[in-house]
């Protein structure tokens, strides 16, 4: 199992330009997070989704929107980046079971918006 | 909506001694609390969590315990090692679905030095 893979590792933007990153989990997990991760401020949620065609506003939505077509797949959309969103995003799955949440990361893609 | 705060931000040890992560939460509905560990430029991993209907749990060098009227919870490591330098989250999450998504404290940066 490759558990979380992210896409890409390393992407430059231009302000304006948009992206999309990709997650995709091989666990047949039913619950998908985006993080982004900055100095100071630890992992603060994006969007997340509990099953597949679903999806649900974090604490720092603003700017970015998410799908979930497939379940293994968990797209974040950036429209027209802004060098604020310059960033680690990370991705994580979790099979939720009796509140148990563990959650299982993807290794992470660096933004530098320029 | 919940807010995890986490102290200190870092801490310096000695081999072989003991480290203490603090975090305090303010939803009372919270129940689950897990404590993650992150090495330099990687990703996030579980290393124990909590339920609310336990005061302690222990998995060799590693302890949390959990404070339910105080509403904090904190990481305990015994015989720190060098291996144990990363930066420290705890998080909490209060339940099924939507309210399954994790808040994050800011992180603690654990040097052990030799």
């Amino acid at each position: 199992n490759a558990g979380v893979t992210q896409t890409p590792k390393f992407r430059v933007l231009k302000t304006g330009q948009s992206m999309t990153l990709l997650c995709a989990q091989d666990m047949n997990h039913e619950y998908m997070y985006w993080y982004r991760q900055d100095p100071g401020m630890g992992l603060r949620l994006i969007h997340y989704s509990v099953g597949e065609g679903t999806t649900a506003k974090g604490e720092v939505p603003d700017g970015y929107n998410v799908s979930r077509l497939k379940k293994q797949n968990f797209l974040l959309g950036l429209e027209s980046a802004a060098p604020s969103q310059t960033s680690v995003y990370f991705c994580a799955s979790s099979l939720f079971r009796d509140s148990y949440n563990e959650q299982f990361f993807g290794p992470g893609t660096r933004l530098t918006v320029l | 909506g919940e807010n995890v705060e986490q102290h200190p931000s870092t801490l310096s040890v000695q081999e072989g001694d003991s480290a203490v992560i603090k975090c305090t939460y303010s939803d009372s509905a919270s129940n689950y609390f897990p404590w993650y560990k992150q090495e330099l430029g990687k990703r996030p991993q579980l290393i124990i969590d909590i339920r609310s209907n336990v005061g302690e749990k222990k998995d060799q060098r590693i302890a949390v315990t959990l404070n339910k009227t105080a509403k904090h919870f904190s990481l305990h490591i015994t015989e720190t090692q060098p291996e144990d330098s990363a930066v420290y989250f705890c998080a909490a999450s209060m339940g099924t679905g939507t309210a399954s998504k994790l808040t994050f404290g800011t992180g603690t940066r654990l040097q052990v030095t030799l």
